[in-house]
């Protein structure tokens, strides 16, 4: 099946600084990959879509200064947190639909863990 | 307000009985629903989608009913093992969305007893 790999899978960093989080689909072309941020026992929060070679929109009341979305190739989106601080602390994950197959489902990355201290 | 609910409630239940999970939408036309399994700390894991046109889907031990008069979903899982311990997301894709996203619902978290 479809395979997305996220990386860092957990990340801890100071306030003030800026982190980045790849997600990459291996073994397929993703023109939309989707990031979602969860808190402990809550759902998946979208945040944004991300468009392969275009700009990613944003949902409402998500920062688009603060989560930076890059989708350069049809396999890799990244997320840049700028200026992170504590709020900013989550899990972060991402998902792509593998266009080729015809499918509907997602493929989720496994998630990247990030800590703000 | 558009909503999907789930029971928030953890579900503990026996080794070898059926599970039932609730997923209800309101305000939402769904295209499709679909279910989902994650594990602390993981990224969701697909299992099945059920279309709008479609009343049930199965995949081995798991079965899923789509009632769009009731804007319910159903989940269950037989002969339910340890293994199945787990929360479980359903997520629909709005007819309106124009994209593939998909809103999720909160996860019901199943605990199977051994």
């Amino acid at each position: 099946g479809a395979v997305v790999s996220q990386h860092p899978s957990w990340v801890i960093c100071k306030s003030g600084t800026s982190v980045k989080i790849e997600c990459r689909s291996l073994d397929f072309q993703a023109t939309t990959m989707f990031w979602y941020r969860q808190f402990p026992k809550q759902s998946l929060m979208l945040m944004a879509t991300s468009n392969e070679g275009s700009k990613a929109t944003y949902e409402q009341g998500v920062e688009k200064d603060k989560f930076l979305i890059n989708h350069a190739s049809l396999t890799l989106s990244t997320l840049t947190v700028t200026s992170a601080h504590p709020e900013d602390s989550s899990f972060y994950i991402c998902s792509a639909r593998d266009r080729a197959s015809g499918g509907w489902e997602l493929f989720f990355g496994e998630g990247s863990r990030l800590t703000v201290l | 307000s558009q909503k999907i609910e789930q029971n928030s409630e953890a579900l503990n239940i026996q080794e070898g009985k059926t599970a039932t999970l609730t997923c209800n939408y309101t305000n939402y036309s769904p295209a499709y629903l679909q279910w989902y399994r994650q594990d602390p700390g993981r990224g969701p894991v697909f299992l099945l989608l059920i279309r709008e046109n479609e009343k049930e889907k199965r995949k081995e031990r798991l079965k899923v009913t789509f009632d769009t008069t009731l804007k319910q979903s159903l989940f269950h899982i037989t002969a339910s093992q340890p293994a199945d311990s787990a929360t479980y997301l359903c997520a629909l894709r709005p007819f309106t969305s124009g994209t593939y996203k998909y809103i999720f619902g909160t996860g019901t978290r199943l605990k199977v007893l051994a």
